[in-house]
Parts: structure tokens; C-alpha cells; sequence
């Protein structure tokens, strides 16, 4: 069954300093989204990519986030100067349609700011 | 805003029994609603969706119900398993935006 892969599983870094999460989502699907779930707390949305460019974001996605996708396949998050309030399980996800169907997430990657 | 919430953080049910998930959402202009499903460590899988425009739609297992008038709906598991274990997310969207509230999750834990 096709799958969103995501690299790393889990990453620590030092606060201040850039970090870029990955997501090669499902082949066929046209829209890309990433989410961000806090220990504890609910999952909630920071941006939605379509056609190269971003389609919705959240007030979570401050200047400090940009997405990508440089190639055909990958998908990337990248927080420029990390905070500790960063920390959390970032879920990137990807759907066939906009309207319609569901979400497919993946595995997330954990990200620990110290 | 939209705001999707739970009824109860926590629900345990005996194997073998139904077991019920409530959720509430504020937002009169939601149109669109999931229920994933959420094992330790892992991402949200999903489960069953409906539109507004249903009062229910039935899976393997599963049942959602729609009740527009309250702003509620439910996710029945029948013949729960220990597999079913997890937390149990509903979210739901408005319009032609994809992007999804969560409700703050129900942890269920299935005893034997």
C-alpha cells in the first residue's frame, strides 16, 4: 500500500539553528500539507502546498517556516532559526484532491529543540 | 473560528463490547469531517469520513454519525478488539479548504 515516508524520525537540535524535515509523499497525489502536534496536545495544521506554491497556512506558519518541494518527489519543511517551542511531532500529509478524500499522514519526525 | 473538541479524554470498553466516541464542533459552515485514528508513535490513520450532506455512513466496523442540528458527531466501533487501542481524533474543514481542526483526542483502551 502506497505510503508518506518522512526523514528523520526523530532530530535534536540546538535552539537557534535550522533544521529541514522531509516527506516524500504518495506519487499520484497533488497536494501536500504539513501538521504539528505538540506532546499532549492536538494536531494542528500549519500548510497546505499545491501546484508549487502554498495554498493555505495557518498563523503557526510564521516567517520562520517555508516549504519546498525541489524535485519531483520530495516534500520539505524548513524552520529557520529553531525556538523551544518548536518541539513537537511534525506530520506531513497528502491527498489526491482537494475537496475530497482523505488525508493520508505519515509516521511524522520528531523534532526536539534544547 | 472552527473549534472541534471531545466529550471524554479517556474510554475504556471491554473486548468484545461496541464502543461510542463523541465529538462537538462549533462551526455551522463545516461541511466535512474525519475520524483518524492515532497509535502510540505513530501518524494519524484514517478511519471514516462523512459530508454534511449525510446523517451516516457505516465502514468496516465503524459507523459515523452526523447530527448537524447539535453539532455533534460520534464514531461507533463494534465488537471492539484490543487492536482498536489508540487515541481517536474527529476533524473537520469548511468549504474548499483541506485544512483540518482535530479535536484534542480520546485515548480508548480496550480491556480483556
Amino acid at each position: 500500500e502506497p505510503e508518506v515516508t518522512q526523514t528523520p524520525s526523530h532530530q535534536v537540535t540546538q535552539m537557534g539553528q535550522e533544521v529541514i524535515l522531509r516527506c516524500v509523499p504518495i506519487s499520484n497525489h497533488l497536494y501536500f500539507y504539513w501538521y504539528r502536534q505538540i506532546l499532549g496536545q492536538k494536531v494542528e495544521f500549519l500548510v497546505s502546498f499545491y501546484n508549487n506554491e502554498i495554498s493555505e497556512k495557518s498563523e503557526i506558519f510564521d516567517d520562520q517556516f517555508s516549504v519546498e518541494r525541489p524535485d519531483g518527489s520530495n516534500f520539505t519543511l524548513k524552520i529557520r532559526s529553531t525556538k523551544l517551542e518548536d518541539s513537537a511531532m511534525y506530520f506531513c500529509a497528502s491527498s489526491e484532491a482537494r475537496s475530497t478524500g482523505e488525508l493520508f499522514f505519515g509516521e511524522g519526525s520528531r523534532l526536539t529543540v534544547l | 473560528g472552527e473549534s472541534v473538541g471531545l466529550h471524554l479524554p479517556t474510554l475504556s470498553v471491554q473486548e468484545g463490547d461496541n464502543s461510542i466516541i463523541n465529538c462537538a464542533y462549533s462551526n455551522s459552515a463545516s461541511d466535512y469531517f474525519i475520524w483518524y485514528k492515532q497509535e502510540s508513535g505513530k501518524g494519524p490513520q484514517f478511519i471514516i469520513d462523512i459530508r454534511s450532506n449525510m446523517d451516516k455512513r457505516q465502514g468496516q466496523r465503524v459507523t459515523v454519525l452526523l447530527n448537524k442540528t447539535v453539532k455533534h458527531l460520534s464514531l461507533q466501533i463494534a465488537a471492539t478488539q484490543p487492536g482498536d487501542s489508540a487515541v481517536y481524533f474527529c476533524a473537520g474543514s469548511s468549504g474548499s479548504a483541506r485544512q483540518l481542526t482535530f479535536g484534542s483526542g480520546t485515548q480508548l483502551t480496550v480491556l480483556p
